[in-house]
């Protein structure tokens, strides 16, 4: 089945603590990118890649890091978490520009 | 400035009645347009997408909706709603790249 599949679906974690949410995408797709979901904010891009080892900011990338070393894989790292940084994350994958993104089911983070 | 506008963040309606959400984007450069959806608790799915040729396009789930670039809207409608339509609605915008933009969304209730 093609999917985008992240984990954990959970996470709850303490400041300062280092976490990396993973992604992985089975269908070949080039485009890849993290998205944080906020109430009364929609879907705010963090980063996203166009190929491996090409990565580029999205508008909220502050606190975070990303890799693209393999094609399907693209993990979200969070350096030193902070509250602020309570939200629920999706990754998304897409072959073209146009395509439409497929998404993940998402992970919810809570950081206390 | 690029940007997406969804207009209504909720909109009740009564069963069996006609829905329009609406969205608005700003853009200097080509767009390509697309509307998702997101169950409670769930991912979000792809409901429709603009590329280009027909400006009236249709999706799943009974969904239309009409691109019109002089008023640089993509509204989307449906004739007669269900309960099982219940969910948030949100409307994004790829801005010449693979970089996709969203609105913040328009929670959609529909009314028995």
């Amino acid at each position: 089945e093609a999917q985008v599949t992240q984990n954990p679906r959970y996470l709850i974690t303490v400041t300062g603590k280092k976490l990396t949410v993973t992604c992985s995408q089975n269908m070949n797709h080039e485009y890849m990118s993290w998205y944080r979901q906020d109430p009364g904010l929609g879907l705010r891009q963090i980063y996203y890649s166009m190929n491996v080892e090409v990565t580029d900011k999205g508008d909220v990338p502050e606190g975070y890091k990303v890799s693209r070393k393999e094609k399907r894989n693209f993990p979200l790292i969070l350096e030193s978490p902070s509250p602020n940084q309570t939200s629920l994350y999706f990754c998304a994958s897409s072959f073209y520009t146009g395509g439409g993104y497929t998404f993940g089911s998402g992970t919810r983070l809570t950081v206390v | 400035a690029q940007s997406v506008t969804q207009l209504d963040s909720q909109v009740p309606v009564f069963e069996e009645a006609p829905v329009e959400l609406r969205c608005n984007y700003s853009s200097s450069v080509s767009v390509y347009l697309f509307w998702y959806v997101q169950y409670p608790n769930q991912g979000l799915q792809l409901l429709l997408k603009y590329l280009s040729g027909s400006t009236l396009v249709k999706g799943i789930n009974g969904f239309e909706a009409e691109f019109n670039k002089s008023q640089t809207s993509f509204h989307l409608r449906k004739p007669s709603v269900h309960i099982s339509d219940t969910a948030e609605y949100f409307c994004a915008v790829a801005f010449g790249n693979e970089k996709l933009t969203f609105g913040t969304g328009t929670r959609l209730t529909i009314i028995p």
